[in-house]
């Protein structure tokens, strides 16, 4: 079964500080892996790596997926108290899985003014 | 504009009753998602619908039924509701599959 962890669980840090949040992965035919922000309601998209695109970068947030270590790093710099979050981190299958998502349980992470 | 909408927003309801959940996307995807989000915030896909056909059929009791009248629209019918189906249900959808998934703000279904 495909499986997904995320660590720290939670995190609480002061705005101005930088954190990186982990993820690891065990999964048949590795095709993808998102990384998602949930405040209050939905999950909003952030990044998806490839094996064609193992960097990604976006203002204040970049995230690394390290194939050969099944894993991925999001990493937040100069943190604000918007930045306060559940960070989920999520790998696609392929083949007939095509598609599916497996979510971790996600790290909390509090931003203190 | 609202991407992906469910409704209703919040739903309680006494067990054994049967209810419905609606989700309809703008966004011209064609393949839609259900998800269940429990107490302790994992998110596990129930469904998939590409182009209105079942592509994902996770483990799900069969009282969990969903029907896609269209591409833009994936419907979760529940009957015999029990306790242990208190849960968020996020509605989701993606350009096709394999694509990033856009989801809607979840329905909060508490059972009595």
């Amino acid at each position: 079964e495909d499986k997904v962890v995320q660590s720290p669980l939670s995190l609480v840090v002061h705005e101005g500080d930088t954190v990186t949040l982990n993820c690891s992965y065990e999964v048949t035919n590795f095709r993808s892996l998102l990384w998602y922000k949930q405040e209050k309601k939905a999950p909003t998209f952030l990044f998806m790596l490839t094996s064609s695109g193992i960097e990604k970068k976006s203002g204040r947030l970049s995230s690394i997926l390290d194939k050969k270590e099944l894993s991925s790093i999001l990493n937040i710099t100069a943190t604000q108290t918007g930045d306060s979050a559940i960070y989920l981190c999520a790998v696609e299958a392929g083949g007939t899985s095509y598609g599916k998502l497996t979510f971790g349980q996600g790290t909390i992470l509090t931003v203190h003014p | 504009d609202t991407a992906v909408s469910q409704t209703p927003k919040y739903l309680v309801t006494q067990m054994g009753n049967d209810k419905s959940i609606k989700c309809e996307q703008n966004l011209g995807h064609d393949t839609m998602y259900w998800y269940k989000q429990d107490s302790k915030k994992f998110l596990k896909i129930m469904f998939s619908y590409n182009n209105k056909e079942l592509i994902i059929n996770e483990t799900v009791p069969n009282r969990f039924s969903p029907k896609s009248p269209d591409k833009a629209h994936l419907n979760l019918h529940i009957n015999s509701l029990e306790l242990g189906d208190s849960a968020v249900y996020f509605c989701a959808s993606s350009l096709w599959e394999g694509q990033p998934q856009h989801f809607g703000d979840g329905t909060r279904l508490s059972i009595l």
